[in-house]
Parts: C-alpha cells; structure tokens; sequence
C-alpha cells in the first residue's frame, strides 16, 4: 500500500518569497506519478504538477517547481514568487502505474498556505 | 473545453434517507473517480469507473454505490445516510490511463442532519 506524508500543518510565506512544502512518499511500486493540487476554501482541487517516476528532470510550471529526489523518495513543492492568490490547502498525491495493484490515487494531509503582504 | 461538473453543488439530507451525486467529465475523458473529503479522515479513493466499469474501489461500505453511463457521465449513490457522511464529494476525471492527471470538479457538499 502507498503512502504520502506531508508534515506541515501550515506555513506562512511573505508575498514575492519562495516556498517549498515537503512530501513524502512510501510505494513498493516500481513505476508512479507524483501530483500536487491547490485547493482554495471554494473546495475544487486544481491540478499544479506532475511528475513521473522515470522522469530524469524535475518537473515545472510557471511559478511552480517539483524537486524529485527518488532515492529519499521524496517531491516537495516549490512556489516561487509567491502571491496572495496561493493562500489555500495544498495537497501531495501519488498513484502506482502498475495495474495489477489497487492503482488509486492516494493523498497526503495537506499543507494550509498563507501568504501575507 | 468545460471542466468536470458535479451537481448538486450542495445538498441537505436527513439520516436514512438516500442520495444521488452527478458527475459530468470533461469531454473525450472516460475515467471517473470519487472521493470523499472530510476533516477526520481526509480526502479517501471511493471508485473509480472506465468504459461504464468500475476499475477501482475504495474501502467504503456498501451503501456507496456508483455508475457510469455510456456517455462517460457518473452517479454516486449512498443508501441510508448517517451522519459522519457529512463530507465533500469530489469528482475527478481524466482520458483514461493510469498515467494521466485526474482533473476534479467542484464538489458536492453533503450534509446529513
């Protein structure tokens, strides 16, 4: 069975300053996919990034960065820039590839995010 | 291309009666996952569907039901509601494979008095 650790209840960043929020992951499998989601206090969960397990590049988009270190199995997020639109819950989330295992997405507790002027 | 939409947005319910959650994918998508978000528990897999066939459950019991139809849209159904199924219901879709991104839409607020 997989499991993802995020151990941030919370974090503080100051508007324009980078933040990374950390993720950990456990999975015998030998082929996944690592997901982050936003979610504002409206409740929809916004897709932010992917990376796969093969990946030799950590993955980006626009402000938001993965660093992917496999071997301490570990996909923190980075946030660059960051604005007051990111105060929200963030959310690691992992699924095996492998289709003969109970292949689901599986979430962490969730980082809240606040950003301030 | 529209988003995944559920309705009803939200909904009240009284213990023991039964409810139906829509789901409709984003176009071309033909996978349908659900999910159960509350503050206890967190966000928990319900099922995921493929081609109208389910493809995956989550340890729920079996007054959570689901279907797809063959338009790819999706219903959830739970029987006899008690009260810690208060929660959020999320919807997510994507085009199939195990390796594409699951999209969510806005969920469903339930709550059971």
């Amino acid at each position: 069975a997989q499991k993802i650790t995020q151990t941030q209840p919370g974090m503080f960043v100051q508007e324009k300053e980078a933040v990374t929020l950390d993720c950990t992951y456990d999975t015998s499998d030998p082929s996944y996919g690592l997901f982050w989601y936003k979610q504002p206090s409206s409740g929809e969960m916004i897709f932010l990034i992917y990376q796969g397990s093969y990946d030799q590049q950590n993955a980006t988009e626009g402000r938001y960065s993965l660093n992917f270190q496999k071997a301490r199995k570990s996909a923190n997020l980075v946030i660059s820039a960051s604005q007051l639109g990111d105060s929200a819950m963030y959310f690691c989330a992992m699924r095996p590839f492998y289709t003969g295992t109970a292949s689901k997405l599986t979430f962490g507790t969730g980082t809240r995010l606040q950003v301030t002027l | 291309k529209a988003g995944v939409t559920q309705t009803p947005r939200y909904l009240i319910k009284t213990r023991g009666q039964q409810v139906t959650l829509s789901c409709s994918p984003i176009s071309g998508h033909r996978s349908v996952s659900w999910y159960q978000q509350t503050p206890g528990q967190g966000l928990q897999f319900l099922f995921e569907y493929f081609s109208e066939t389910q493809r995956n459950k989550g340890n729920f019991p079996g007054r959570f039901s689901g279907r797809q139809f063959s338009n790819s849209r999706s219903e959830m159904n739970v029987s006899t509601l008690e009260l810690g199924d208060s929660a959020l219901y999320l919807c997510a879709s994507s085009p199939g494979r195990l390796t594409d991104t699951q999209y969510f839409g806005p969920g469903t607020r339930l709550t059971v008095l």
